[in-house]
């Protein structure tokens, strides 16, 4: 069966550090992934998402970056964290029949 | 793209009785529409889904409705427990992608014993 891997599960970062958070699926080949943000309290944001191995596409501008090195592979990226990239951060990916299996989620907080 | 709009933003039922959330979506030609259970500090899972070829689909004390000529489709909690407090999130895919959710804002439901 199929597993999605998220972590780290809580993460404290100043303003101004980097960000690199990973998301593996495991029982599946060339899956589609996704990153959601949820912001406290609120519905979840699509940030990225990827068909295959170096392909991204962005839904909205922001201080983010994702990369897709290998087929099971999606990494959430940022060089400089602002106080407003905090939230919840969820990976997922889309089955043939099915879209919308998250991963466990990071929580981030920038201070 | 898609629009997701639900309501209400906060539910308060008493334990034994019944919980209706609605969503109306804009895209004429989605297809497919998922309810999503949040615990808090947990991530969204899975309750159940509905295909635009059915009207209705039913598991234990769950059901959803989908109107398609309206654009909206419906939650339904019967005899809710406190376990069934959490956050609900319905969804619809984005045409271009099927993968790809839009949200609504949630409902923030409590069971009060």
């Amino acid at each position: 069966s199929q597993t999605i891997h998220q972590w780290p599960a809580t993460l404290v970062q100043p303003v101004g550090s980097p960000l690199s958070l990973e998301c593996t699926v495991e029982g599946t080949s060339n899956p589609n992934l996704y990153w959601y943000r949820q912001a406290a309290g609120r519905g979840l944001q699509l940030l990225f998402y990827s068909v295959g191995i170096g392909q991204i596409s962005s839904e909205v501008p922001q201080n983010l970056s994702a990369s897709r090195p290998q087929d099971r592979q999606f990494i959430l990226s940022s060089k400089k964290l602002l106080l407003s990239d905090s939230g919840f951060y969820l990976c997922a990916w889309s089955g043939a029949t099915r879209p919308g299996f998250f991963g466990q989620g990071t929580r981030l907080t920038v201070v | 793209g898609e629009n997701v709009e639900q309501h209400p933003s906060t539910l308060s039922v008493q334990e034994g009785d019944s919980a209706v959330i609605k969503c109306t979506y804009s895209d004429s030609a989605s297809n497919y529409f998922p309810w999503y259970k949040q615990e808090l500090g947990k991530r969204p899972q899975l309750i159940i889904d509905i295909r635009s070829n059915v009207g209705e689909k039913k598991d234990q004390r769950i059901a959803v409705t989908l109107n398609k000529t309206a654009k909206h489709f419906s939650l339904h909690i019967t005899e809710t427990q406190p376990e069934d407090s959490a956050v609900y999130f319905c969804a619809a895919p984005l045409t271009d992608s099927w993968g790809k959710l839009q949200f609504g804002a949630g409902t923030q439901v409590v069971v009060t014993p």
